[in-house]
């Protein structure tokens, strides 16, 4: 069974602050998705990253696949009220199945 | 309509009672797949059709589940002789292909189980 940690778990801070949460496995993928889940709803798709080394950007979130394809990171920039949500991040290995993190809990103060 | 729908959003049932979770996904979409999340977890993969073929069921916890997609469009979760232990949160997500690769899972709001 490949392990799966997502670090910090909990992070609260104020807005405007910095952040990066992590996304660390003992197993090689081929993809890995980054997803944000707000209480009540499922999870929505924010990035798909394919290569090692791959640093995608949106907006003020910046996602990087690490080189060897076993761990990810997600820098938020200036972090608003409106990124408060669980970040769950899912790798996969070219098939269907994703196997999702326990996430992040992201609150952002006001 | 335009996203993923499940009913009921929310189900309390007593232990022992059965219950049929419902999902409607995307219209078109090929692939289907059921989560459950426990409080405070990710989502945990349960099983995944492609159109009306169960490809893959070996999430599921035990035999009192049971999952259908007969005409591989809406898709329903059954649980028999429910359980505590089975309160959590269960996803229905589609994807438009077939699921190899780096589709995306559209997901739906859940149905919160309750088992009192």
């Amino acid at each position: 069974t490949q392990l799966l940690e997502q670090s910090p778990q909990f992070l609260s801070i104020q807005e405007g602050e910095n952040l990066t949460v992590y996304c660390n496995s003992s197993s090689v993928f081929s993809s890995l998705q980054w997803y944000r889940q707000e209480p009540g709803e499922g999870p929505v798709l924010l990035v798909t990253v394919v290569t090692g080394g791959e640093v995608k950007k949106l907006k003020r979130l910046t996602f990087q696949f690490g080189d060897a394809r076993k761990d990810s990171s997600l820098h938020i920039t200036a972090a608003q009220p409106g990124d408060t949500g669980l970040y769950l991040c899912a790798p996969t290995s070219g098939t269907y199945k994703y196997i999702f993190g326990t996430g992040t809990r992201l609150k952002v103060l006001a | 309509g335009a996203g993923v729908s499940q009913s009921p959003r929310y189900k309390v049932a007593k232990r022992g009672q059965d219950v049929a979770l419902r999902c409607d996904p995307i219209s078109g979409h090929v692939s289907l797949f059921w989560y459950q999340q426990a409080l405070g977890q990710g989502p945990e993969f349960l099983t995944y059709f492609q159109n009306e073929a169960q490809l893959d069921k070996s999430g599921l916890p035990s035999d009192r589940f049971f999952a259908e997609r007969p005409e591989g469009s809406v898709s329903t979760l059954k649980i028999q002789r429910t359980q505590q232990e089975d309160s959590a949160v269960y996803l229905c997500a589609s994807s438009l292909g077939s699921g190899r690769g780096y589709n995306e899972q559209f997901f739906g709001p859940g149905t919160r189980l309750t088992v009192l």
